[in-house]
Protein backbone atom coordinates (compact mmCIF):
# COMPACT_ATOMS: atom_id res chain seq x y z
CA UNK A 1 0.00 0.00 0.00
CA UNK A 2 0.91 3.71 -0.61
CA UNK A 3 2.00 6.12 2.17
CA UNK A 4 2.90 9.29 2.52
CA UNK A 5 5.74 10.82 5.22
CA UNK A 6 5.60 14.53 5.90
CA UNK A 7 8.71 14.88 8.30
CA UNK A 8 7.81 18.43 9.67
CA UNK A 9 4.67 18.76 11.87
CA UNK A 10 4.86 22.32 12.76
CA UNK A 11 7.33 24.56 11.14
CA UNK A 12 7.89 28.30 12.59
CA UNK A 13 9.51 30.83 10.52
CA UNK A 14 9.91 34.52 10.21
CA UNK A 15 8.84 36.45 7.07
CA UNK A 16 11.15 36.08 4.10
CA UNK A 17 12.84 33.36 5.53
CA UNK A 18 13.08 30.73 3.26
CA UNK A 19 10.94 27.43 3.64
CA UNK A 20 11.33 23.46 2.67
CA UNK A 21 8.80 20.65 3.77
CA UNK A 22 9.96 17.44 3.49
CA UNK A 23 7.51 15.05 2.03
CA UNK A 24 8.37 10.94 1.21
CA UNK A 25 6.35 8.64 -0.24
CA UNK A 26 6.40 5.00 -0.28
CA UNK A 27 5.00 2.95 -4.02
CA UNK A 28 7.51 1.54 -6.16
CA UNK A 29 5.57 2.45 -10.07
CA UNK A 30 4.41 5.51 -11.49
CA UNK A 31 2.74 8.10 -9.03
CA UNK A 32 1.32 11.34 -9.72
CA UNK A 33 2.20 13.83 -6.88
CA UNK A 34 0.35 17.16 -5.14
CA UNK A 35 0.56 19.76 -2.53
CA UNK A 36 -2.45 21.12 -1.18
CA UNK A 37 -2.74 24.10 1.32
CA UNK A 38 -5.78 24.69 3.67
CA UNK A 39 -5.46 28.03 5.31
CA UNK A 40 -7.54 28.87 8.00
CA UNK A 41 -11.02 28.56 7.89
CA UNK A 42 -10.72 27.76 3.95
CA UNK A 43 -10.87 23.77 2.39
CA UNK A 44 -8.05 22.94 0.63
CA UNK A 45 -6.62 23.89 -2.39
CA UNK A 46 -4.41 22.76 -4.84
CA UNK A 47 -0.77 24.36 -4.43
CA UNK A 48 1.06 22.28 -7.58
CA UNK A 49 0.99 18.98 -8.93
CA UNK A 50 3.51 16.16 -10.99
CA UNK A 51 2.20 13.83 -13.44
CA UNK A 52 5.42 13.83 -15.61
CA UNK A 53 7.84 15.49 -17.63
CA UNK A 54 9.90 18.28 -15.79
CA UNK A 55 10.59 17.63 -12.30
CA UNK A 56 10.87 20.61 -10.79
CA UNK A 57 7.23 21.81 -10.63
CA UNK A 58 6.16 25.59 -9.89
CA UNK A 59 2.90 26.16 -8.55
CA UNK A 60 1.25 28.99 -7.52
CA UNK A 61 2.29 31.72 -5.11
CA UNK A 62 5.71 31.50 -5.85
CA UNK A 63 5.72 27.98 -4.10
CA UNK A 64 7.56 24.69 -6.34
CA UNK A 65 8.56 21.53 -5.31
CA UNK A 66 11.11 18.82 -6.92
CA UNK A 67 10.20 15.27 -7.45
CA UNK A 68 13.34 12.83 -7.09
CA UNK A 69 12.73 9.16 -7.96
CA UNK A 70 15.93 8.11 -6.43
CA UNK A 71 14.67 9.33 -3.30
CA UNK A 72 11.26 9.16 -3.32
CA UNK A 73 10.88 12.52 -2.57
CA UNK A 74 8.35 15.20 -3.34
CA UNK A 75 9.77 18.24 -1.40
CA UNK A 76 7.80 22.20 -1.18
CA UNK A 77 10.41 25.02 -1.38
CA UNK A 78 9.21 28.95 -1.69
CA UNK A 79 12.52 31.36 -1.32
CA UNK A 80 10.56 33.53 1.07
CA UNK A 81 7.55 33.10 3.03
CA UNK A 82 5.09 35.58 3.48
CA UNK A 83 2.45 35.93 6.89
CA UNK A 84 0.06 34.58 4.68
CA UNK A 85 1.46 31.33 3.81
CA UNK A 86 0.44 30.12 7.49
CA UNK A 87 -1.65 27.27 6.44
CA UNK A 88 -1.43 23.54 6.88
CA UNK A 89 0.49 21.46 4.09
CA UNK A 90 -0.41 18.74 2.31
CA UNK A 91 1.27 16.42 0.52
CA UNK A 92 -0.67 13.40 -1.54
CA UNK A 93 0.17 11.05 -3.71
CA UNK A 94 -1.45 8.85 -5.96
CA UNK A 95 -0.69 5.94 -8.14
CA UNK A 96 -0.23 6.87 -11.92
CA UNK A 97 -2.65 3.78 -13.59
CA UNK A 98 -5.63 5.79 -13.35
CA UNK A 99 -6.83 5.33 -10.08
CA UNK A 100 -8.17 8.56 -8.19
CA UNK A 101 -7.65 7.99 -4.33
CA UNK A 102 -4.89 10.22 -3.06
CA UNK A 103 -2.89 8.94 0.03
CA UNK A 104 -1.82 12.00 1.66
CA UNK A 105 0.56 12.91 4.44
CA UNK A 106 -0.19 13.85 7.73
CA UNK A 107 0.07 17.77 7.48
CA UNK A 108 2.64 19.98 8.44
CA UNK A 109 1.44 23.13 9.78
CA UNK A 110 3.59 26.33 9.28
CA UNK A 111 3.69 28.95 11.22
CA UNK A 112 4.83 32.62 9.89
CA UNK A 113 5.60 35.49 12.05
CA UNK A 114 5.53 38.96 11.09
CA UNK B 1 -16.93 27.71 -12.76
CA UNK B 2 -18.45 26.95 -9.26
CA UNK B 3 -16.42 25.03 -7.09
CA UNK B 4 -17.28 21.79 -5.58
CA UNK B 5 -20.60 22.06 -3.11
CA UNK B 6 -21.36 20.10 -0.43
CA UNK B 7 -24.28 20.13 1.90
CA UNK B 8 -24.93 20.74 4.80
CA UNK B 9 -22.15 22.05 6.05
CA UNK B 10 -22.63 21.00 9.83
CA UNK B 11 -24.58 18.21 11.29
CA UNK B 12 -25.21 16.78 14.48
CA UNK B 13 -26.30 12.89 14.82
CA UNK B 14 -26.71 10.52 18.01
CA UNK B 15 -24.93 7.35 17.98
CA UNK B 16 -26.97 4.37 16.10
CA UNK B 17 -28.30 6.70 13.84
CA UNK B 18 -27.42 7.35 10.24
CA UNK B 19 -26.66 9.64 8.05
CA UNK B 20 -26.29 11.16 4.21
CA UNK B 21 -24.18 13.52 2.83
CA UNK B 22 -24.24 15.43 -0.73
CA UNK B 23 -21.96 16.66 -3.08
CA UNK B 24 -21.99 18.62 -6.17
CA UNK B 25 -19.07 18.14 -8.42
CA UNK B 26 -17.62 20.83 -10.57
CA UNK B 27 -19.88 21.11 -13.84
CA UNK B 28 -18.46 18.40 -16.12
CA UNK B 29 -16.49 16.57 -13.75
CA UNK B 30 -17.15 13.06 -13.99
CA UNK B 31 -15.26 11.62 -10.63
CA UNK B 32 -16.20 12.13 -7.04
CA UNK B 33 -13.86 10.91 -4.20
CA UNK B 34 -15.03 10.78 -0.70
CA UNK B 35 -12.28 11.53 2.14
CA UNK B 36 -12.68 11.39 5.87
CA UNK B 37 -10.29 14.01 8.02
CA UNK B 38 -9.49 13.64 11.85
CA UNK B 39 -6.69 14.68 14.08
CA UNK B 40 -6.08 11.45 14.85
CA UNK B 41 -6.34 10.14 11.39
CA UNK B 42 -5.70 12.94 9.17
CA UNK B 43 -6.66 12.26 5.47
CA UNK B 44 -7.83 9.22 4.34
CA UNK B 45 -9.97 7.89 1.62
CA UNK B 46 -13.66 6.61 1.71
CA UNK B 47 -14.77 5.79 -1.95
CA UNK B 48 -14.41 7.23 -5.34
CA UNK B 49 -17.34 6.73 -8.15
CA UNK B 50 -17.19 7.34 -11.76
CA UNK B 51 -19.94 7.19 -14.11
CA UNK B 52 -22.23 6.02 -11.67
CA UNK B 53 -19.99 3.09 -10.47
CA UNK B 54 -17.62 2.50 -7.38
CA UNK B 55 -14.35 2.31 -8.75
CA UNK B 56 -12.13 2.17 -5.59
CA UNK B 57 -12.87 2.04 -1.85
CA UNK B 58 -10.80 2.23 1.03
CA UNK B 59 -10.02 0.53 4.19
CA UNK B 60 -13.36 1.51 6.29
CA UNK B 61 -16.50 -0.51 7.62
CA UNK B 62 -19.50 -1.37 5.38
CA UNK B 63 -21.44 1.37 7.23
CA UNK B 64 -20.35 3.55 4.88
CA UNK B 65 -21.30 3.61 1.46
CA UNK B 66 -22.16 6.04 -1.23
CA UNK B 67 -23.56 6.19 -4.86
CA UNK B 68 -23.11 8.73 -7.82
CA UNK B 69 -26.12 9.59 -9.92
CA UNK B 70 -26.01 10.29 -13.56
CA UNK B 71 -25.34 14.25 -13.46
CA UNK B 72 -22.35 13.18 -11.70
CA UNK B 73 -23.32 14.33 -7.94
CA UNK B 74 -22.21 12.20 -5.02
CA UNK B 75 -24.40 11.08 -1.69
CA UNK B 76 -22.37 8.84 1.45
CA UNK B 77 -24.52 7.75 4.01
CA UNK B 78 -22.74 6.21 7.56
CA UNK B 79 -25.45 3.78 9.30
CA UNK B 80 -24.96 3.22 13.01
CA UNK B 81 -22.81 5.87 13.75
CA UNK B 82 -20.43 5.59 16.04
CA UNK B 83 -18.33 8.05 18.10
CA UNK B 84 -15.71 7.64 15.57
CA UNK B 85 -17.24 8.39 12.50
CA UNK B 86 -17.37 12.31 13.87
CA UNK B 87 -15.24 13.86 11.77
CA UNK B 88 -15.05 16.02 8.38
CA UNK B 89 -15.66 14.49 5.37
CA UNK B 90 -14.40 15.72 2.40
CA UNK B 91 -15.85 15.77 -1.34
CA UNK B 92 -13.46 16.08 -4.56
CA UNK B 93 -14.14 16.04 -8.16
CA UNK B 94 -12.11 16.25 -11.10
CA UNK B 95 -12.79 15.72 -14.54
CA UNK B 96 -11.49 12.32 -14.91
CA UNK B 97 -9.90 9.13 -13.05
CA UNK B 98 -6.32 10.70 -13.86
CA UNK B 99 -6.51 14.25 -13.46
CA UNK B 100 -6.14 16.91 -10.46
CA UNK B 101 -9.19 16.30 -7.59
CA UNK B 102 -10.73 20.18 -6.04
CA UNK B 103 -11.92 19.84 -3.04
CA UNK B 104 -15.27 20.99 -1.46
CA UNK B 105 -15.68 22.87 2.40
CA UNK B 106 -16.69 19.62 3.49
CA UNK B 107 -19.45 18.65 5.93
CA UNK B 108 -18.39 18.60 9.97
CA UNK B 109 -19.88 15.71 11.18
CA UNK B 110 -20.28 15.57 15.13
CA UNK B 111 -21.75 12.27 16.59
CA UNK B 112 -22.70 12.47 20.02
Amino acid sequence: AQSVSQHNHHVILSEAASLELGCNYSYGGTVNLFWYVQYPGQHLQLLLKYFSGDPLVKGIKGFEAEFIKSKFSFNLRKPSVQWSDTAEYFCAVNAGTGANNLFFGTGTRLTVIP
Amino acid sequence: KAGVTQTPRYLIKTRGQQVTLSCSPISGHRSVSWYQQTPGQGLQFLFEYFSETQRNKGNFPGRFSGRQFSNSRSEMNVSTLELGDSALYLCASSWDRASVQYFGPGTRLTVT
